[in-house]
C-alpha cells in the first residue's frame, strides 16, 4: 500500500537558518504529492504539492520538487522565521481513479528561535 | 468561500459513553473525510465518502464508530461505545472531485476520554 515517511524530530533551528525536512514515499504508479502544515491552533492547510514527477511546488518561500527516481519530495526553505513554527506533514494521493485518499506521514514539529 | 466546519471543537467524555461529530464541508465538494489524529502521529483515514456512497472505511472500527453523510452533505460521525484509545483529535475534510486535488481541512474535534 502506499506511505510516507518522514525524518524523525522535532526540529529547533534560528531565524534565518536553512530548513530542509526530508520525506520519502512509497506508491503505485504516480501519486501527487502534497506538503501541509498545522500552526499551533489551527487547522491542517496546504502549504504546497506537485502533481508529477520533476514539478516543482511553492509558497511562502518553502519549495519541495518531486523526484521519481529517489521517490522523495523534501521540503526546503533558504531563511526560515518565527512564524513558520508549526507542525509539517508530508502526504500523497493516489495519481488515478476515484478514490482520492490523502495518506500521511507522521509529521514534524519545527521550531524557530529569534 | 466558506471553509469546512466542525463541531463541537472539544469534547470530553467518559469511557464506554456515547459522543456525534459533525461536519459541514466546503459548498459543492463531492468527497468527504474523516480523519483520526493521536498525538505526535499523521492523521490516519476512518471513511471517505464520494457523494452519498462510502468509498473507502477499511480502518473504521465499525463495531464502535459509524458514519453517515446525509443528502450528500453533511455528515455525522458517531462513537459508542468510547474507549480510552479513542482520544484524538477528529478531523473532517473536503475536496472536489479529480485527481491531485486539494483537500480543505475543518479545525477538527478535540475528543478526550476520561
Amino acid at each position: 500500500g502506499n506511505s510516507v515517511t518522514q525524518m524523525e524530530g522535532p526540529v529547533t533551528l534560528s531565524e534565518e537558518a536553512f530548513l530542509t525536512i526530508n520525506c520519502t514515499y512509497t506508491a503505485t504508479g504516480y501519486p501527487s504529492l502534497f506538503w501541509y502544515v498545522q500552526y499551533p491552533g489551527e487547522g491542517l492547510q496546504l502549504l504546497l504539492k506537485a502533481t508529477k514527477a520533476d514539478d516543482k511546488g511553492s509558497n511562502k518561500g518553502f519549495e519541495a520538487t518531486y523526484r521519481k527516481e529517489t521517490t522523495s519530495f523534501h521540503l526546503e526553505k533558504g531563511s526560515v522565521q518565527v512564524s513558520d513554527s508549526a507542525v509539517y506533514f508530508c502526504a500523497l494521493t493516489r495519481s488515478s481513479g476515484a478514490n482520492s485518499k490523502l495518506t500521511f506521514g507522521k509529521g514534524i514539529t519545527l521550531s524557530v528561535r529569534p | 468561500e466558506a471553509g469546512v466546519a466542525q463541531s463541537p471543537r472539544y469534547k470530553i467524555i467518559e469511557k464506554r459513553q456515547s459522543v456525534a461529530f459533525w461536519c459541514n464541508p466546503i459548498s459543492g465538494h463531492a468527497t468527504l473525510y474523516w480523519y483520526q489524529q493521536i498525538l505526535g502521529q499523521g492523521p490516519k483515514l476512518l471513511i471517505q465518502f464520494q457523494n452519498n456512497g462510502v468509498v473507502d472505511d477499511s480502518q473504521l472500527p465499525k463495531d464502535r464508530f459509524s458514519a453517515e453523510r446525509l443528502k450528500g452533505v453533511d455528515s455525522t460521525l458517531k462513537i459508542q461505545p468510547a474507549k480510552l484509545e479513542d482520544s484524538a483529535v477528529y478531523l473532517c475534510a473536503s475536496s472536489r472531485e479529480g485527481v491531485g486535488t486539494e483537500a480543505f481541512f475543518g479545525q477538527g474535534t478535540r475528543l478526550t476520554v476520561v
